[in-house]
């Protein structure tokens, strides 16, 4: 079975602050996805890879940035945390032909 | 493009009355339709899917899904709810024969169960 790991469940961090959220799978997956998840507006895309060092914009990459230097690992960078940011944040997985495999999720709150 | 409309941001029933919770969709190629569910704390967790066979799919914890292309819907039900069912459920819809499978999600239907 996938297994998708966020590195962290629960994380506070300070305006400003430079922040790392990481997602770990185990899969040899192709594809990985970092969605937020804010209540009464569902998942929204913020960045996925397809390829190691390959990274693409979706639909609210603003404030956000990615890393895929291995396969198994796709990291989100807050640059500058900001409190609207305070969110769920989801990795999810996929090889191409099999539905998205999701991790636990962190939820990040920035004060 | 692909969008999903999910009808009632929350729906509440009785513990084993039906569940219907209603989802529409707009692709302009033939989809690939889902349905998640998230339980609190936890991130989603696949019930069912549609990618072309049968247009009545049937998923786990006893939901069903019936793909209507005439309508553009794929409501999911289930005969009789149980109180383990409450929880928020996301339909998502991808391109057909896309091989990044890019997901596009609903709002969410947060569904209560009441004993």
């Amino acid at each position: 079975d996938v297994k998708v790991t966020q590195s962290s469940r629960y994380l506070v961090k300070r305006t400003g602050e430079k922040v790392f959220l990481e997602c770990v799978q185990d899969m040899d997956h192709e594809n990985m996805f970092w969605y937020r998840q804010d209540p009464g507006l569902g998942l929204r895309l913020i960045y996925f890879s397809y390829d190691v060092k390959m990274k693409e914009k979706g639909d609210i990459p603003e404030g956000y940035s990615v890393s895929r230097e291995k396969k198994e690992r796709f990291s989100l960078i807050l640059e500058s945390a900001s409190t609207n940011q305070t969110s769920m944040y989801l990795c999810a997985t996929e090889d191409g032909n099999q539905p998205q495999h999701f991790g636990d999720g962190t939820r990040l709150s920035i004060l | 493009a692909q969008s999903v409309t999910q009808l009632g941001s929350h729906v509440s029933v009785s513990e084993g009355a039906l569940v219907l919770l209603r989802c529409n969709y707009s692709s302009s190629v033939p989809p690939y339709l889902f349905w998640y569910v998230q339980y609190p704390n936890q991130g989603l967790q696949l019930l069912l899917k549609y990618t072309s066979a049968a247009t009545l799919v049937k998923g786990i914890n006893g939901f069903e899904a019936e793909f209507k292309k005439s309508e553009t819907s794929f409501h999911l039900t289930k005969p009789s709810a149980h109180m383990s069912d409450a929880a928020e459920y996301f339909c998502a819809v991808s391109k057909r024969g896309s091989t990044l499978g890019r997901l596009y999600f609903g709002r969410g239907t947060q569904l209560t169960v009441w004993p």
